[in-house]
């Protein structure tokens, strides 16, 4: 069965620190990719998507992401933290033929201003 | 787009009674997708609709739940003989059919059965 695994669950940052989330997925076939983000009493945002093509997909707010097939990953990144961004990240994964998408446990992050 | 909404926002229930929650999807979306999401997990899919067909259930869907997309455009989600473990976060999504599909999610609705 198909699985996305989020390492870490809470993440405490400054702000201007640098950000890298990890997400790795269980399937061997042709995946896409996604990053979604849950502001305080908001609903989930597409952060960014992968489909094909370039492995290293930019986003909005500055959030970038890169795939790597061989190592079943796809982590999020952003070099430089906002207060603003403290929320819930989650990483999903469409494969397999199917619509429905599979969703890691999610990464809470909190920016200390 | 206006987003996708979901009625009630909140709905607290006693165990046993049945509940029905309404999503309604980005105009001209024709597949709407239902997640469950619980604390501390992401989204779990339950089930989704291509315009009015019902082409997808997870064995999470037990014989207590049913959805309906009647027309093609809002869809429902009963819960008879609520039970305490349906205590969860209902997610509605909404996607256009084209090459690289997107999903788009709705607010929710809070379930919590005392």
């Amino acid at each position: 069965a198909q699985s996305v695994s989020q390492h870490n669950h809470h993440v405490i940052l400054s702000e201007a620190a640098s950000l890298e989330l990890g997400c790795n997925y269980s399937y061997g076939g042709t995946v896409n990719l996604f990053w979604y983000v849950q502001y305080p009493g908001q609903h989930l945002q597409l952060l960014l998507k992968y489909f094909s093509g370039d492995p290293l997909v930019k986003g909005i707010k500055g959030f970038e992401a890169e795939f790597i097939k061989s190592k079943f990953s796809f982590n999020l990144r952003k070099p430089s933290v906002q207060w603003s961004d403290t929320a819930e990240y989650f990483c999903a994964v469409n494969a397999g033929g199917t619509y429905k998408y599979i969703f890691g446990t999610g990464t809470r992050l909190k920016v200390l201003a | 787009d206006t987003g996708v909404s979901q009625d009630p926002r909140h709905k607290i229930t006693k165990r046993g009674q049945n509940v029905t929650f309404r999503c309604d999807p980005i105009s001209e979306h024709n597949r709407l997708y239902w997640y469950r999401q619980t604390l501390g997990q992401g989204p779990e899919f339950l089930t989704y609709f291509q315009n009015e067909a019902q082409l997808e259930k997870s064995r999470l869907l037990s014989d207590r739940f049913s959805a309906e997309r009647p027309k093609g455009s809002f869809s429902t989600l009963e819960i008879q003989r609520t039970e305490q473990g349906d205590s969860a976060m209902y997610l509605c999504a909404s996607s256009r059919i084209v090459v690289q599909e997107t999903q788009y999610f709705g607010p929710g609705t809070r379930l919590l059965v005392l």
